[in-house]
């Protein structure tokens, strides 16, 4: 029961931003968006997360729509070392556990 | 940066045999989690641990699997019989409490090969 949908992949150019799309059509308003990225076979990286605010950190910007149905990860300056698979997350203040998809495989080239 | 550890980072062992995997969770959190994932497909969820007891569990958690915190440091997961289908990387994850929600945190995970 996929809460989010996302692009299997995306490429972008080094040195531009990249900005990942995920639709949640159906949020509920205690649900929070968490970004996750795995880089190869690593464990999953923490990204950010928002509730209904756009939010920025040292390693991205979430862009929450105003009905909050979407969002938009921006790596503001991509680099080799972003090439990952990018995970949108819906999770709930009361649900324990992350529901990962299959995210997008986010190619960065130089 | 505090971390989540996680060891051994590779672990062989022969169908039936039992294994114990080890985390370290991040010293101040609270929450405790163990997610895993078979080569080529998505991260799944397993069994997450609060207060010293299992608060949400899969249907992949079944009587094979345990967990345990057996000090104030470590969080284990025990495989009683291993089966082939076990075979998958397992990652521990921990959680404090950040914004209203707590934010997990994965280790760098453990590949178990079942042969």
């Amino acid at each position: 029961d996929a809460k989010t949908t996302q692009p299997p992949s995306m490429d972008c150019a080094e040195g531009r931003a990249a900005n990942l799309p995920c639709n949640h059509s159906t949020i509920s308003g205690n649900e929070y968006v968490y970004w996750y990225r795995q880089i190869h076979s690593q464990g999953p990286q923490y990204i950010i997360h928002g509730l209904k605010n756009n939010e920025t950190n040292e390693m991205a910007s979430l862009i929450i729509t105003e009905d909050r149905k979407s969002s938009t990860l921006i790596l503001p300056h991509a680099t080799l070392r972003d090439t990952a698979v990018y995970y949108c997350i819906v999770r709930s203040q009361n649900d324990y556990k992350l529901s990962f998809g299959a995210g997008t495989t986010v190619t960065v080239r130089a | 940066e505090p971390e989540v550890t996680q060891t051994p980072s590779h672990q062989v062992t022969q169908m039936g045999q039992e294994v114990i995997l080890r985390c370290v969770p991040i010293s101040n959190h609270l929450y405790f989690y163990w997610y895993r994932q078979i080569l080529g497909q998505k991260v799944e969820f397993l069994v997450s641990f609060y207060n010293n007891e299992i608060s949400e569990k899969s249907e992949i958690f079944d009587d094979q699997f345990s967990v345990e915190r057996p000090d104030g440091s470590n969080f284990t997961l025990k495989i009683r019989s291993t089966k082939l289908e076990d075979s998958a990387m397992y990652f521990c994850a921990s959680g404090g409490l950040a914004g209203g929600t707590d934010t997990q945190y994965f280790g760098p995970g453990t590949r178990l090969t079942v042969l």
